[in-house]
């Protein structure tokens, strides 16, 4: 069965490092996104991407973070200075197409990000 | 703001009980909707996805939908102690926005 894929399964950095998540999307999903879940609280929406570009971001999304599609399958979520409270799971999701809404989103094993 | 609200719980049934779960959302004109599954640690699993009011049964697990009452649950018959996880309501609202919101999930346990 397709599945998402997600590097690493747990990263450790040091506060103010850069570091790169990694998904591989089910292929031939069209929109993808990145979640993440800090310990213990809700699953909170970070970005969506479609057609190579950013389609929707929320206001954690900020100019620390970006993402990208360097090719036609790996999707990245680059977090530029990491700080102490970026520690989190971070979840990438894809989902075919939204055709009247009805899509669902099936979401990698996630990368557990420890900021030290 | 759009939210979506759900005990947190836990919720505890004895093994081969019915397990009821429930959500609220505050977007009148939602959509779309989902229960997903997470065990701890572990990424969230779509179990059920329901469009239209009413109920929508796969298996063991019955979504319903009352979009009046901006209510939507999820039932377990003949609750398993593999069953016991968190559960994650999610809503995509209106406005042209596609992303589905999760709520904080309601812990279930099922006590053989």
């Amino acid at each position: 069965e397709p599945e998402v894929t997600q590097t690493p399964s747990h990263q450790v950095t040091q506060m103010g490092q850069e570091v790169i998540l990694r998904c591989v999307p089910i292929s031939n999903h069209l929109y993808f996104y990145w979640y993440r879940q800090i310990l213990g609280q809700k699953v909170e929406f970070l970005v969506s991407f479609y057609n190579n570009e950013i389609s929707e971001k929320s206001e954690i999304f900020d100019d620390q973070f970006s993402v990208e599609r360097p090719d036609g399958s790996n999707f990245t979520l680059k977090i530029r200075s990491t700080k102490l409270e970026d520690s989190a799971m971070y979840f990438c999701a894809s989902s075919t197409e939204i055709q009247d809404l009805n899509t669902e989103a099936f979401f990698g094993q996630g990368t557990r990000l420890t900021v030290v | 703001q759009k939210e979506v609200e759900q005990n947190s719980g836990p919720l505890s049934v004895p093994e081969g009980a019915i397990a009821s779960l429930n959500c609220t959302y505050s977007d009148r004109g939602s959509q779309s909707f989902f229960w997903y599954r997470q065990y701890s640690g572990k990424s969230p699993e779509l179990i059920m996805s329901i469009y239209s009011n009413g109920d929508k049964e796969d298996g063991r697990f019955t979504a319903q939908l009352n979009k009046a009452s901006q209510y939507v649950s999820l039932l377990i018959r003949d609750s398993q102690p593999s069953d016991s996880a968190t559960y994650l309501c999610a809503v995509v609202a209106s406005g042209g926005s596609y992303i589905p919101t999760f709520g904080r999930g309601t812990s279930l346990i099922v006590h053989p």
